[in-house]
């Protein structure tokens, strides 16, 4: 059990740039979360993956954002014509399939758009 | 009003006190619950993880859910100036799909030494 793997740990772009984040799951879990957490306040739920199926959107995810996770494996997060107000750690965490299974998170990756 | 209410503090103590950090929760489907440690510039970190009401241990941890009254603790015992941290409670329901976490603000904790 190596944990959640997140790169980049910080991303800084310029507004009006796309940006890719990836997450590499705990190897044997199947469900991965992307949260975004700003500052003072607690992570909060984007999208949802089980196996290689989105199931689930928040409404935070906007057009400019989305979630891939091709193979059922690693995820990636992109987003497209970034704005200052997408600053923030994006947190991916795994779980596994059984139902009292909890959240294991990454260390995140913190986007600074200027 | 939130799932999860969380007070944000912040919260300072001594070393060696007895820390007691809590959340309420709206929902009463809620069944699980978790403590998360959040160290700054790193995500959050499992401590304790619990089932409907009661009491659970591990080390100088000890959380405890009030269902009736829809609040849970986290209480500990002996603090280190390592403790200082984000304290994050969360909940969810009894189902094995979708998004069912929610979680409070966050407390953050400061031990002096």
């Amino acid at each position: 059990d190596t944990g959640v793997s997140q790169d980049p740990r910080h991303k800084i772009t310029k507004r009006g740039q796309n940006v890719t984040f990836r997450c590499d799951p705990i190897s044997e879990h199947n469900r991965l979360y992307w949260y975004r957490q700003t500052l003072g306040q607690g992570p909060e739920f984007l999208t949802y993956f089980q196996n290689e199926a989105q199931l689930e959107k928040s409404r935070l995810l906007s057009d400019r954002f989305s979630a891939e996770r091709p193979k059922g494996s690693f995820s990636t997060l992109e987003i497209q014509r970034t704005e200052q107000g997408d600053s923030a750690m994006y947190l991916c965490a795994s779980r596994g399939g059984g139902v009292n299974s909890p959240l294991h998170f990454g260390n995140g990756t913190r986007l600074t758009v200027t | 009003q939130k799932e999860v209410e969380q007070d944000p503090g912040p919260l300072s103590v001594p070393e060696g006190a007895i820390v007691s950090l809590n959340c309420t929760y709206s929902n009463s489907a809620f069944q699980y619950f978790m403590w998360y440690r959040q160290y700054s510039r790193k995500g959050p970190e499992l401590l304790m993880y619990t089932y409907s009401s009661g009491n659970k241990e591990d080390g100088r941890f000890t959380a405890q859910v009030d269902k009736s009254s829809k609040y849970i603790s986290l209480f500990i015992r002996d603090s280190q100036p390592s403790d200082s941290a984000t304290y994050l409670c969360a909940s969810r329901a009894n189902s094995n799909t979708g998004n069912q976490f929610y979680f409070g603000t966050g407390t953050s904790l400061t031990v002096i030494p």
